[in-house]
């Protein structure tokens, strides 16, 4: 079964500061990665995806992740938060085949300090 | 990119009816769309997987006959909670694949769903 695991349930950052938030996963196969975020009351938007190719992918509004095998993760890194990036943010990892259904992680809360 | 709306967004209803919530792919044929559920400050719950003109893919411990899922169109799928009750007060979220977009899910903007 897959499974994704996010440890941090809350962190603060400094607005200017780099952030850094964790995922790892569990996946029989070849995962397929992602990372969304989520504002209150909204639905869920696709900051980056990881398929194959280079383990590290560039997204929007200046986030990055780096796949690692080895490790089983896949964190997400920004080098200088902003304080519209305080958000929900979700990691999920999903199978092959047109659109498999994914797995959630069960979110990290960003606050950003002025 | 490819763009899923949900209709209501909100909705308020009494203990024992019936709620009908529509996701619809706006510029794209969606093959594939799933169902979930978010209870506030929580993570999003698979609740059931539907591919058009097939039955809808219940995930373990969703009830059948209480969330009912069509996904009569490429465009169009529906969520009808049968019978609600004051615990299936929650976020609704819906998410849309197609052939064209591999592995990636595009999402709705949720519906929120109260009943008192």
């Amino acid at each position: 079964a897959q499974s994704v695991t996010q440890p941090d349930i809350h962190i603060t950052v400094s607005e200017g500061a780099s952030l850094e938030l964790r995922c790892n996963y569990s996946y029989g196969a070849t995962p397929y990665l992602f990372w969304y975020v989520q504002s209150p009351g909204q639905g869920l938007q696709l900051l980056l995806k990881y398929f194959s190719g280079d383990t590290l992918v560039q997204g929007i509004k200046g986030f990055e992740a780096e796949f690692k095998r080895s490790q089983s993760s896949f964190n997400l890194r920004k080098p200088s938060v902003h304080w519209s990036d305080a958000a929900e943010y979700f990691c999920a990892v999903g199978g092959t085949g047109t659109a498999s259904k994914l797995t959630f992680g069960t979110g990290t809360r960003l606050q950003v300090t002025l | 990119g490819a763009v899923v709306s949900q209709h209501p967004s909100w909705v308020i209803c009494k203990s024992g009816t019936s709620v009908k919530i529509e996701c619809r792919s706006l510029d794209f044929q969606a093959t594939t769309m799933f169902w979930y559920r978010q209870f506030p400050k929580q993570s999003l719950m698979l609740m059931a997987t539907s591919n058009e003109g097939s039955k809808a893919t219940y995930e373990q411990g969703v009830e059948k006959d209480k969330f009912l899922i069509n996904h009569a169109s490429l465009t169009l799928s529906t969520l009808t909670v049968t019978s609600a009750h004051p615990e299936d007060s929650s976020f609704y979220i819906c998410s849309a694949g197609g052939r064209f977009s591999y592995n990636e899910q595009f999402f709705g903007p949720g519906t929120r769903l109260t009943v008192l």
